[in-house]
């Protein structure tokens, strides 16, 4: 079975301060690690995307995320967050074989001006 | 690029009413999904279909039923509203292999009174 940890459920931040947001994930091999972000009343999008080689990701609005394999982890990160980032952020896992992605319960990330 | 329409955006539903959801989507995508979205619940799959035709059983079926007529629509009846019941349902499309991103559409917001 997989699954997806995002262990905190709202994050606050001020303006211009670094972010990461946490993401675990349970699966026996090498999974598909996703990123996405969602605004008010709009569907999910994509941020970033991680499948193998190098283990620092760079999506877009400067998102970055770093996969490891012994901590079974995909963090999100932003050097400087704007508050235009504000949105809630989701984790998700794909495997091979699989047509069913399995995603976390979402960050809600508020920024402070 | 593509886009996914759903319709109506605002559903309004009394106890006991049978109420349907419809998505189109013009990517040309195989696989298309219904997840219902509840606040601190995450995203929940209900069902998904891999092809036209296709209909499997997602996490949170019971409730619900689907319909594939054809390959660019995928709707989702909701068989018997549940009284105060409020939830955002997303459809969304995707290639079908593991190593690609979903494309979600916008949401119907639900409410039951």
């Amino acid at each position: 079975a997989q699954s997806v940890t995002q262990p905190d459920a709202r994050v606050t931040v001020s303006e211009g301060a670094s972010l990461q947001l946490r993401c675990k994930y349970s699966y026996s091999a090498t999974p598909y690690l996703f990123w996405y972000v969602q605004y008010p009343r709009q569907g999910l999008q994509l941020l970033l995307k991680y499948y193998s080689g190098d283990p620092v990701v760079q999506g877009v609005n400067s998102f970055e995320a770093e996969f490891s394999k012994s901590n079974s982890s995909f963090h999100l990160q932003k050097a400087s967050v704007h508050w235009s980032d504000s949105a809630v952020y989701f984790c998700a896992l794909s495997s091979g074989g699989n047509y069913k992605p399995t995603f976390g319960k979402g960050t809600s990330l508020v920024v402070h001006p | 690029g593509g886009i996914i329409t759903q319709t109506p955006k605002f559903l309004i539903g009394q106890e006991g009413q049978k109420l349907t959801l419809k998505c189109q989507q013009n990517f040309n995508h195989d696989t298309m999904y219904w997840y219902r979205q509840d606040s601190g619940k995450g995203l929940r799959l209900i069902y998904y279909s891999i092809t036209e035709n296709d209909l499997q059983k997602g996490d949170l079926s019971e409730g619900y039923d689907a319909s594939r007529e054809k390959k660019s629509s995928f709707s989702l009846t909701v068989t018997s509203a549940q009284k105060n019941e409020m939830a955002v349902f997303l459809c969304a499309s995707s290639i079908g292999t593991a190593n690609t991103e979903v494309f979600f559409g916008k949401g119907t917001r639900l409410t039951v009174v």
